[in-house]
This record gives structure tokens, sequence and C-alpha cells, in this order.
């Protein structure tokens, strides 16, 4: 148990239907992030959240629309998706977001399948 | 963030101690040099970094060659729930939190 949930672990979605994944932390971290992971392929960082405020944004197409509401929730708002958008979206938190060495604590991840 | 390089697989007998190599020869002077594990249907999970000394905590030891251009995670007795792909990061002290994931080192466990 990282702090970091999300939900729901499990994602089947249509190619025209509108979904959300979720992300808590409950450590009290400034700081949130989204990665996808694809079959065969690096983790690769969407976006990036300091304080609320959106601070990166890795040209993400914009059927991926990211929500964070305040410091311990995180959404990932979904629609329109292609089937070559299944993959494994991680959450991750950190304290701060600066480069002081320090820590980045995972969620579980939700396996999205894009039919 | 300078790259680094990691074999794609290792192999370690169960109980064993096991040694993860990394080289980052264009590592630089304000590099931290970082390990995350991904277990299987996880999310992956901080291990341990370090800037110049050897560091030791519960999961692993990290020891770093004097020039800073390897390293090598040191799990000292390996289980059966080590069995994990192995990140090893660099990250500037002054940039900003982004992880920059390669392909790690599938670290397979034998019984």
């Amino acid at each position: 148990e990282t702090g970091v949930t999300q939900t729901p672990r499990h994602l089947v979605m249509g190619m025209t239907n509108k979904k959300s994944l979720k992300c808590e932390q409950h450590l009290g971290h400034n700081a949130m992030y989204w990665y996808k992971q694809s079959a065969k392929k690096p983790l690769e960082l969407m976006f990036v959240y300091s304080l609320e405020e959106r601070v990166e944004n890795n040209s993400v197409p914009s059927r991926f629309s990211p929500e964070c509401p305040n410091s311990s929730h995180l959404f990932l708002h979904l629609h329109t998706l292609q089937p070559e958008d299944s993959a494994l979206y991680l959450c991750a938190s950190s304290r701060t977001r600066t480069g002081l060495g320090d820590t980045q604590y995972f969620g579980p991840g939700t396996r999205l399948t894009v039919l | 963030d300078a790259k680094t390089t990691q074999p794609n697989s290792m192999e370690s007998n169960e109980e064993e101690p096991v040694h993860l190599p990394c080289n980052h020869s264009t590592i630089s002077g304000t590099d931290y040099i970082h390990w995350y594990r991904q277990l299987p249907s996880q999310g992956p999970e901080y291990v341990i970094h370090g800037l110049t000394s050897n560091v030791n905590n519960r999961m692993a030891s990290l020891a770093i060659a004097e020039d800073r251009k390897s390293s090598t995670l040191i799990l000292h007795r390996a289980t059966l729930r080590d069995a994990a792909v192995y990140y090893c990061i660099l990250r500037d002290v002054f940039g900003n939190e982004k992880l920059t994931f390669g392909t790690g080192t599938r670290l397979t466990i034998i019984p």
C-alpha cells in the first residue's frame, strides 16, 4: 500500500464512450502525475500537476483531459479514444516537484482496454 | 536528462545476492541516481537513491563508482518477491520531478 489509490483497476470502453480515471493520494503531497505504460514500452509521462496547477503536458492528444480539483485528487477524463490508447495508466504523487532527490509514489494503475 | 544503460534481463537464485548494474557515462555532477522497481501488475516503487556515496536501506544497497559513471543495485538476499523490472534513472537535483523510465532490467528469481 503506497498511499496512492486508483479507480477503477480495470476498464473496458468503446471508442465513443466517455469515462474518467480517478486517483487519490493520502500522503499530503503537492505534486501529482499521470503516466501511460503501453505493452513493451517504457513509462511515458503525460501530465504533471503542482499545487493543483498543470505544469507539464507532454504532447498528449486532447482526447485525454486531466483535472486536479485539489492536491489530493487527480482525474483523467477520456473521450473518443482509439484502440492504441489501451494501456496501463499510472498515477503518482510526490511531496514537491523540485528536483531535490524527492520520491514518487505510484498507484497500482488502471488497465484500460479500448475496443 | 542523461541516459542510463542496463541489461535487458538477469537471473538469480533465491536467497543469493543480486548485483544489478547500470552505466551512466554522461552523468552530470548534479544528477542523483535513482532506482525504482515494478513488480508484476503493480505500479513502480522507489527502491533507493544516491549522489556520490554508497547508500543502504532496508530494501537494498547502492554502490556508486568513484567516477560516478556506473552504479550497482545490490539485493543482499533475493526472494521470489524481488522478481520485477528494475529501473535505473538519473534526475538532476535542480531539475523538475520528471522521471524518465527506460526499459530496465527484468530480474527473474529461480527457486
